[in-house]
């Protein structure tokens, strides 16, 4: 398995900012995965964040919206940009720790709220 | 795509066993998972099963069909902290094999 954290834990943010959330792995791992996971529904794939290059997108979620950075195999971030009531959402980094596993695990989560 | 049905609440026994069944309609299949979701928490994986039969780990055995679209999360001797959701999720095939999630089953064990 992969041990994984985020930061932040939470937070309370205004309409029209901008929130970027970290996911940092103790491993190096190939595939890097962020989801949406709004009050009582399931998880929703937001996008694949690629090492090197452009993230790949989910139809509804656009980069402009959702700009990823994965500089290195340990490291991605996401930012909630000009965000509005509905983006309050927890927001998951997920793992897939290697070429020979397909498990997928999960960070613990960035609960925000958009006032 | 993929359409994932599980159902939406349960209620079981502690104890007791308790069946929570899962079954899909995709374009392409490559495995299919089951988390654990405790409130407010993050999902932990429970299993994975790409062919077709019962694996058992522990208190819980998870089961495939692949000819019916159909799955169950099997959990035996049920104990109060198993209250969580418990979220169905398949890979697709082809490209990147994205990974979707079902809506997820509310269990609550009562005493």
């Amino acid at each position: 398995s992969a041990v994984i954290s985020q930061k932040p834990s939470r937070d309370i943010c205004q309409r029209g900012t901008s929130l970027t959330i970290q996911c940092q792995v103790d491993s190096q791992v190939t595939m890097m995965f962020w989801y949406r996971q709004q009050p009582g529904q399931s998880l929703t794939l937001i996008a694949t964040a690629n090492q090197g290059s452009e993230a790949t997108y989910e139809s509804g979620f656009v980069i402009d919206k959702f700009p990823i950075s994965r500089p290195n195999l340990t490291f991605s971030t996401l930012t909630v940009s000009n965000m509005s009531p509905e983006d309050s959402s927890i927001y998951l980094c997920s793992v897939e720790p290697g070429a020979n596993s397909y498990e997928q695990y999960f960070g613990p989560g960035t609960r925000l709220t958009v006032t | 795509g993929q359409n994932i049905d599980q159902p939406t609440e349960m209620t079981a026994t502690e104890g007791a066993i308790v069946q929570i069944n899962c079954t899909y309609q995709t374009s392409g299949f490559n495995g299919l998972f089951w988390y654990q979701q405790h409130a407010g928490e993050a999902p932990t994986f429970l299993s994975y099963n790409v062919l077709d039969g019962l694996e058992e780990k522990g208190r819980f055995s998870s089961f495939l069909s692949r000819s019916k679209g159909y799955s169950y999360l099997l959990l035996k001797e049920l104990q109060m902290k198993d209250s969580a959701s418990y979220l169905c999720a398949v890979r697709g095939a082809g490209g990147y094999q994205k990974v979707t999630f079902g809506t997820g089953t509310k269990l609550q064990v009562i005493p």
